[in-house]
């Protein structure tokens, strides 16, 4: 089974804090993906990464950035915390091989900005 | 611009009943795909389903089954004689492919409630 693990359940940082976000995947997949969820919104996509050091803005990348420096590791930076990026944070990886491949979740990390 | 439209908030409903839950999309790409994920209260989303747009049969997988109709650009999940363990947020979502990269898009989502 793929495992996609995020480093924190919870997490509780301050305006202005820079902010990481960790997330670890075991099946060499090449695509990686951060979303956040918000009620009535969804999920919305922040960033991805289709290769090491590569990435690609989301629909909603304003006020974070990401670091893909190994296949299985992907970051999400919050460079200065903000109240309305109090969320939750779901990182998923996928496959190469086209559009008709599944993403597969970690657990999420239910970040509040105070 | 794609877009996934889940109408049904939120669901309740007694054990035992049948539930639908409705899915529509929009696309001008001829070739796509589409997905179910179930989110329980642990938070993490589970891959339930994918079906191509060349493939329009109906699937069904014990208490599941799913219905896609192209005419209608809709993609519906029924759940026959729910369970508790089926309370969930449930997302539609839609592989788009038209920048080279796969992305999805998914719906607001519905939420589930199985009462005893």
């Amino acid at each position: 089974d793929v495992k996609v693990t995020q480093s924190s359940r919870y997490l509780v940082k301050r305006t202005g804090e820079k902010v990481f976000l960790e997330c670890v995947q075991d099946m060499d997949h090449e695509n990686m993906f951060w979303y956040r969820q918000d009620p009535g919104l969804g999920l919305r996509l922040i960033y991805f990464s289709y290769d090491v050091k590569m990435k690609e803005k989301g629909d909603i990348p304003e006020g974070y950035s990401v670091s893909r420096e190994k296949k299985e590791r992907f970051s999400l930076i919050l460079e200065s915390a903000s109240t309305n990026q109090t969320s939750m944070y779901l990182c998923a990886s996928g496959g190469l091989g086209g559009l008709h491949q599944p993403q597969h979740f970690g657990d999420g990390t239910r970040l509040s900005i105070l | 611009a794609q877009k996934v439209t889940q109408a049904q908030t939120e669901i309740s409903v007694v054990e035992k009943e049948d539930v639908t839950l409705d899915c529509v999309y929009e696309t001008r790409d001829t070739t796509y795909y589409l997905f179910w994920y179930k989110q329980p209260p642990s938070g993490e989303l589970v891959f339930l389903i994918r079906r191509n747009s060349f493939d329009e049969q109906n699937e069904i997988s014990g208490r599941y089954s799913w219905n896609f109709q192209k005419s209608t650009s809709s993609f519906n999940f029924t759940i026959t004689a729910s369970q508790v363990v089926d309370s969930a947020v449930y997302f539609c979502a839609l592989s788009e492919g038209s920048t080279g990269f796969q992305k999805l898009v998914f719906g607001t989502g519905t939420r589930l409630l199985v009462s005893p």
